[in-house]
């Protein structure tokens, strides 16, 4: 079955920091790949997607992820966190062989950063 | 605003009550999609309109839920008999299709329940 596996439950990060969330996932077919973050008491919010072409690829915020095809990997990466940054972080696929547009979610990271 | 609404934001009812969630997405996005998020968990696919068309369920998706977009605009989402388990946030996400390649899905706030 298709999967999305996040490695850190909780991340607990002093401003300034860097931080590294690990995703992997579980299909053999060609995916797109997405990572959401949900401040708290807002929306999921897209942070970056990597479709095609490069695999590092930039989001807002200072965030970037590197897509590692033969590790079926897409880690997040931010080199300096701040307060703000305070928020759940998911991972998510989303298969094109299924021609549906659904994202299948990690079970999410929750990063708090102390001042 | 004019990204995904949903309503009501939150709800509490008994168990055994039936409930109906509602859904607007961004005007012009033909896709549209429920989800379910617990705590601790990410969001779980619950079901996928194009257009007024539901296209996939999930498994999760018992008998007791329905799901409708009668006029491929807005869609409800009806919970009948709800049991304690049915406690969860439901959300709601819609997408262009310009972004049918890229697949980025715009989500609502979503809509939480708590069954007593």
């Amino acid at each position: 079955a298709q999967s999305v596996s996040q490695h850190n439950h909780h991340v607990i990060l002093s401003e300034a920091a860097s931080l590294e969330l690990g995703c992997n996932y579980s299909y053999g077919g060609t995916v797109n790949l997405f990572w959401y973050v949900q401040y708290p008491g807002q929306h999921l919010q897209l942070l970056l997607k990597y479709f095609s072409g490069d695999p590092l690829v930039k989001g807002i915020k200072g965030f970037e992820a590197e897509f590692i095809k033969s590790k079926f990997s897409f880690n997040l990466r931010k080199p300096s966190v701040q307060w703000s940054d305070t928020a759940e972080y998911f991972c998510a696929v989303s298969p094109l062989s299924s021609n549906t547009g659904k994202l299948i979610f990690g079970q999410g990271t929750t990063l708090q950063v102390k001042p | 605003d004019t990204g995904v609404s949903q309503d009501p934001r939150h709800k509490i009812t008994k168990r055994g009550q039936n409930v109906t969630f509602r859904c607007d997405p961004i005007s012009e996005h033909n896709r549209l999609y429920w989800y379910r998020q617990t705590l601790g968990q990410g969001p779980e696919f619950l079901t996928y309109f194009q257009n007024e068309a539901q296209l996939e369920k999930s498994r999760l998706l018992s008998d007791r839920f329905s799901a409708e977009r009668p006029k491929g605009s807005f869609s409800t989402l009806e919970i009948q008999r709800t049991e304690q388990g049915d406690s969860a946030m439901y959300l709601c996400a819609s997408s262009s299709p310009r972004d049918l390649n890229t697949g980025e899905l715009f989500f609502g706030e979503g809509s939480r329940l708590t069954v007593l």
